[in-house]
């Protein structure tokens, strides 16, 4: 089976650092993505991992772990607009091709 | 501007009215999905097209279909909506399925069927 597992909210001060966790128990593995989503709007793309290790970018750091199943999404100096659904996908084979497997996403509220 | 757009935004329907949802991109991407996002279950494929009539199923297909006639288009059709379709929907495209490539979504119809 397919299974990615996120908490579903957070809570966190303005310029304040944050760490999303995302586990996941795949038939395959292809990378790693991050998009965040604001309510009512579509997700953007945040981050991509495929390798283990740290991408960094700007505010934005991704970390990959293969062996554990892990990743997880830093986000510093936290801004209001950063108050968002953080969403976890794994891209997967299926049937010669890929596709992706979301998870169900953490609400982030950043507080004043 | 590169963008994925989908019409109608919102949309009130009743059980058994067939709709159609549509979707564009102006990327000359190849791969286009639709998923469907629910409360606490996260986004779910409904079908996915590799390119022009290659279409297959997601994870969720039964009440939906698809059709590729076009490399832009990728409408949804409801044949027979139920009120457990009741939904927020995206589609998505991108060049491929490999490496740093990401979809790009469109903004989204709330749909609810009454």
């Amino acid at each position: 089976g397919q299974n990615i597992d996120q908490p579903t909210e957070m809570t966190a001060t303005e310029g304040a650092i944050v760490q999303i966790n995302c586990t996941y128990q795949t038939s395959g593995f292809n990378g790693l993505f991050w998009y965040q989503q604001h309510a009512g709007e579509a997700p953007t793309f945040l981050s991509y991992n495929v390798l283990d290790g740290l991408e960094e970018k700007g505010r934005f750091s991704s970390f990959l772990s293969r062996s554990k199943g892990y990743s997880y999404l830093l986000l510093k100096e936290l801004q209001m607009k950063d108050s968002a659904s953080y969403l976890c996908a794994v891209r997967v084979p299926s049937g010669g091709y890929n596709k992706l497997i979301f998870g169900a996403g953490t609400r982030l509220a950043v507080h004043p | 501007e590169a963008q994925v757009t989908q019409n109608p935004r919102y949309l009130i329907t009743v059980t058994g009215k067939k709709l159609t949802v549509t979707c564009s991109q102006n990327m000359n991407h190849e791969y286009m999905s639709w998923y469907r996002q629910d409360p606490g279950l996260g986004l779910r494929q409904i079908y996915y097209s590799m390119n022009v009539e290659v279409t297959d199923k997601g994870d969720v297909p039964e009440g939906y279909k698809v059709s590729r006639k076009e490399k832009r288009n990728f409408p949804l059709i409801l044949e027979s909506p139920s009120p457990n379709q009741t939904s927020l929907y995206f589609c998505a495209s991108s060049w491929g399925q490999g490496g740093r490539e990401t979809q790009y979504f469109g903004p989204g119809t709330r749909l609810l069927v009454l």
